[in-house]
């Protein structure tokens, strides 16, 4: 099956901070979603991503889909301590109708 | 506007007894997705149906494995007989599918089942 690396796999960071996270694929993906969960709640859609070079912000979060089509990247700038919990990438293959998931970000922020 | 409702939200059950999870899409989403979460696995996809019909199910881990969608606003997830290695929480997610691109919106996820079997 398809694999997504996402990382890193974990993160400590400072309040106030910025963050970075990324999805690679070995295959070209025509959508990127990115997903927020919470313990004990399902993911919720943060950022749906359509074309290559796109780069979509949702307040302070921002998401690029990657111009070779294989990855995307997730931003979070001025974090905050509601920012903690596991990140999700998803990537679709064109004409393909499911996603593959990445294995998760956990973030914790320290406030 | 409601979510994805799942139901129940946590499940004990003893091993070898039937386990149903239910799920109700959004209003109007024609897709529905069945995936199970571990801290091993992720989120795996079991299955999914588009206009009540299983497209595809290789997800599915065994014949103890079942789901079914009478209609466009109701599905389950049917495990019998459940064993320990079932424990997870069950995700079903919605979205709407246009044709003729197949584009696949945004799926929605609902706050998921937690199994347990004991």
């Amino acid at each position: 099956g398809q694999q997504l690396n996402q990382s890193p796999q974990s993160m400590f960071i400072q309040e106030g901070e910025d963050v970075s996270m990324n999805c690679t694929s070995s295959s070209i993906f025509n959508t990127w979603l990115w997903y927020k969960q919470d313990p004990g709640e399902g993911p919720v859609l943060l950022i749906a991503l359509y074309k290559a070079g796109e780069l979509t912000s949702n307040g302070r979060l921002t998401a690029q889909f990657g111009i070779t089509r294989k990855d995307s990247f997730l931003n979070i700038s001025a974090s905050i301590p509601s920012d903690v919990g596991i990140y999700f990438c998803a990537g679709r293959i064109y004409n393909f109708n499911k996603f593959y998931f990445g294995s998760g970000t956990k973030l914790n922020v320290k406030p | 506007d409601a979510g994805v409702i799942q139901s129940p939200r946590h499940e004990v059950t003893e091993m070898g007894q039937e386990v149903t999870l239910r799920c109700k899409p959004i209003s109007g989403h024609n897709s529905l997705f069945w995936y199970r979460q571990t801290m091993m696995r992720g989120l795996e996809l079991l299955i999914y149906f588009n206009n009540n019909v299983p497209i595809d199910d290789s997800g599915m881990p065994e014949d103890r494995f079942s789901a079914k969608m009478p209609n466009a606003s109701f599905s389950t997830l049917k495990i019998q007989p459940s064993e320990p290695r079932d424990s997870a929480v069950y995700f079903c997610a919605s979205s709407f599918q246009s044709l003729p691109r197949l584009l696949v919106n945004e799926q929605y996820f609902g706050p998921g089942t937690r199994l347990t079997v004991t």
